[in-house]
Parts: C-alpha cells; structure tokens; sequence
C-alpha cells in the first residue's frame, strides 16, 4: 500500500476562504504532483515539483499555488476558494529513477466543495 | 480534441465474463502505456504498464498495445465483482517522469455476481 497521505479527505468551505490542502508521502520520493478531477472525468495534472525548492505548473492552468520546502510535504493553497474550485484533488509521487520505468503512487484524495 | 480517449461506459457485466476496455490517443510522442484502477472515493492504483507495442500479462489481466493505431487495450479474464471499480488508462512522453501523466476520461465496470 502506498505510503501517500491526503488531508482533509472532505472539505466543505465557504467562498472567499483560504484553503490548504496537505499532501505527505514517507518513501522519500523527490517528485510530487497534484491532479484535479471533476466528476466523470479525467485527471488533469496541475502542479508538479521534482525536489525540494522546485514546482512547476502542469497541464491545466489553476489559480492554485504550491510549496515543496520539505521532500515528504507537498501543500497545496488556495487564496479564495470559488465554487468552480469544487472539485477532487489527488496527490501523487514517484521516486527519481533513470533507465526505469517507475510508477506514480497516488494518495486518497481531498474532496472539494466550495459553497 | 482531446490526446487521450477513453470510452466512459458505463460497463456491466456478469461473474466470469471477459472485459475489453480501450483507449486511443493521437499524439505519437507518447511512449509509456499504463492502466490505474481506482475504487470509489480512494486514488488510482496502478495496474499494468508497458512501454512496446504487443502483450502483457499479468494473471487475469492483459495489456495491450497498438502503437500504429495508437491503441491500446486492458483484458480482464474471469471478471470477480471485486474488479468493479473506475479504470484510467494513462500515458506519458518519453523524457518526461513517470507522474505526468496524460489520462483518459475512465471508464466505470461493474461485475455482477
């Protein structure tokens, strides 16, 4: 099972709120990404770090930011939460490993609704 | 139009039966293949991967890949009610780490006993 931890699992917030979703992992891995699912329908990848100090945005454009201060932390914020912000974000890592393919282990997730 | 396609179902099917789940994509660079199974509210879990064109097999799964169609395919042999769940195809572009993924929409089986 993978060591990958998403809090809070569920999360109702009024809009306006700021919000920070936590995201562990104790596998040491050096990459960590956050992917946003709507309901029926695909991961997109949002954010993206490979080590300490490094975070990139993905492939859907968010108004969330992220921080990668320590390896195993990966938070994810939102300044003002917006309704079209309601959606399920997944956590995931995957080790740095050349000549391999090595997977993506993903967290449980944090359901967002923003009312 | 989308790189990754994937026929959302949903699919029903009885104990034992045979299941095809498919995907296309259209972007050549891709060039790691890989099938996720994700059970209501928890995340993907991995399945399969493979990175050439032809057959995987991993017990009652098989993965396969059609690179000059730019198709691939998840079998399912003797389908247990305990396979019901959302399965994600997912791939990624040589060079990039193994986490960008590019997923398909998922497609939801239900085995019934």
């Amino acid at each position: 099972e993978a060591d990958i931890y998403q809090t809070p699992r569920y999360l109702v917030i009024g809009t306006g709120k700021k919000i920070t979703l936590e995201c562990s992992q104790t596998m040491g891995h050096d990459k960590m990404y956050w992917y946003q699912q709507d309901p029926g329908m695909e991961l997109h990848l949002i954010h993206y770090s490979y080590g300490v100090n490094s975070t990139e945005k993905g492939d859907l454009s968010s108004e969330s930011t992220v921080s990668r201060i320590r390896t195993e932390h990966f938070p994810l914020t939102l300044e003002s939460a917006r309704p079209s912000h309601t959606s399920q974000y997944l956590c995931a890592s995957s080790e740095l490993a050349s000549g391999r393919v090595t997977e993506a282990f993903f967290g449980q997730g944090t359901r967002l609704t923003v009312v | 139009q989308k790189e990754v396609e994937q026929d959302p179902g949903p699919l029903s099917v009885p104990e034992g039966a045979i299941v095809s789940l498919n995907c296309t994509y259209s972007n050549s660079a891709f060039q790691y293949f890989m099938w996720y199974r994700q059970y209501s509210r928890k995340g993907p879990e991995l399945l399969m991967y493979t990175y050439s064109s032809g057959n995987k097999e991993d017990g009652r799964f098989t993965a396969q890949v059609d690179k000059s169609s730019k198709y691939i395919s998840l079998f399912i042999r003797d389908s247990q009610p305990s396979d019901s769940a959302t399965y994600l195809c997912a791939m990624n572009k040589y060079g990039t780490s193994y986490g960008k993924l590019t997923f398909g929409q998922g497609t939801i089986l239900t085995v019934h006993p």
